[in-house]
C-alpha cells in the first residue's frame, strides 16, 4: 500500500530565503507526482506535475525534482514571499492498475515572516 | 479554458436530514471525477472517483454515495447525516492519469 509523507509537517522562515519541501512515497511504482498548494478555507491549487520519467519541472521560482527509485521528491522555493505560505501537499498515481487515484501526504504549513 | 464549480460553498445541516451536494466541470469532456473529504486536522480522503458516466468507485464503505448523471456533473448525496459527516468536500477532475485540477470546496458542518 503506497504511503506518502511530507516533512517537515510545519515550517516558518523570514522572507526571501529559499527552502526545500521534502516528500517521500514507499512505492517507487508511480505514474507521475503533482504538488499542491492549499489557502486557507480554499481548494487545491496545481503547482507542478512530475512524470516519472522526468527528473525535475520549474515554474517560476517553484522547482520540483523526483528521484523515483529512492521514493523521494523536493519542492525548492526561490526567494520566497509572504504570499508562499499555505499549506503543501504532494500526491503520487500509482502505476499499472491503481493510476485511477492520486494519493496524497499530509501536507507541510510553511509560514513566510514578511 | 476549464473550469470546475461545486455548489453551495456552505452548508448547515442537522444529524439525519439528506445531502446532496454538486459538483459540474466546463471546457473538457468525458473527464475523471473525484470527491475527496478533508477533516478538520487530517489529510485529503478519496471518497469516490468516477471515469464515465454512471461509473462510480467507493474508495470509503459509509453512509455517502456518489452519482454521475451527465458526463460532466458529479453529486455525492446522504440519506441521513452524521456528526462525523462534517469537513470540507473537494471535488477534482482530471484527464485520465494526467494532472488533477481542485474546486473550491464547500464546507458542510453537521450540527
Amino acid at each position: 500500500k503506497q504511503e506518502v509523507t511530507q516533512i517537515p509537517a510545519a515550517l516558518s522562515v523570514p522572507e526571501g530565503e529559499n527552502l526545500v519541501l521534502n516528500c517521500s512515497f514507499t512505492d517507487s511504482a508511480i505514474y507521475n507526482l503533482q504538488w499542491f498548494r492549499q489557502d486557507p478555507g480554499k481548494g487545491l491549487t496545481s503547482l507542478l506535475l512530475i512524470q516519472s520519467s522526468q527528473r525535475e519541472q520549474t515554474s517560476g521560482r517553484l522547482n520540483a525534482s523526483l528521484d523515483k527509485s529512492s521514493g523521494r521528491s523536493t519542492l525548492y522555493i526561490a526567494a520566497s514571499q509572504p504570499g508562499d505560505s499555505a499549506t503543501y501537499l504532494c500526491a503520487v498515481r500509482g502505476d499499472g492498475g491503481a493510476t485511477n487515484k492520486l494519493i496524497f501526504g499530509t501536507g507541510t504549513l510553511l509560514a513566510v515572516q514578511p | 479554458s476549464q473550469t470546475i464549480h461545486q455548489w453551495p460553498a456552505t452548508l448547515v445541516q442537522p444529524v439525519g436530514s439528506p445531502l446532496s451536494l454538486e459538483c459540474t466541470v466546463e471546457g473538457t469532456s468525458n473527464p475523471n471525477l473525484y470527491w475527496y473529504r478533508q477533516a478538520a486536522g487530517r489529510g485529503l480522503q478519496l471518497l469516490f472517483y468516477s471515469v464515465g458516466i454512471g461509473q462510480i468507485s467507493s474508495e470509503v464503505p459509509q453512509n455517502l454515495s456518489a452519482s454521475r448523471p451527465q458526463d460532466r456533473q458529479f453529486i455525492l448525496s446522504s440519506k441521513k447525516l452524521l456528526l462525523s459527516d462534517s469537513g470540507f468536500y473537494l471535488c477534482a477532475w482530471s484527464k485520465g492519469v494526467y494532472e488533477q485540477y481542485f474546486g473550491p470546496g464547500t464546507r458542510l458542518t453537521v450540527t
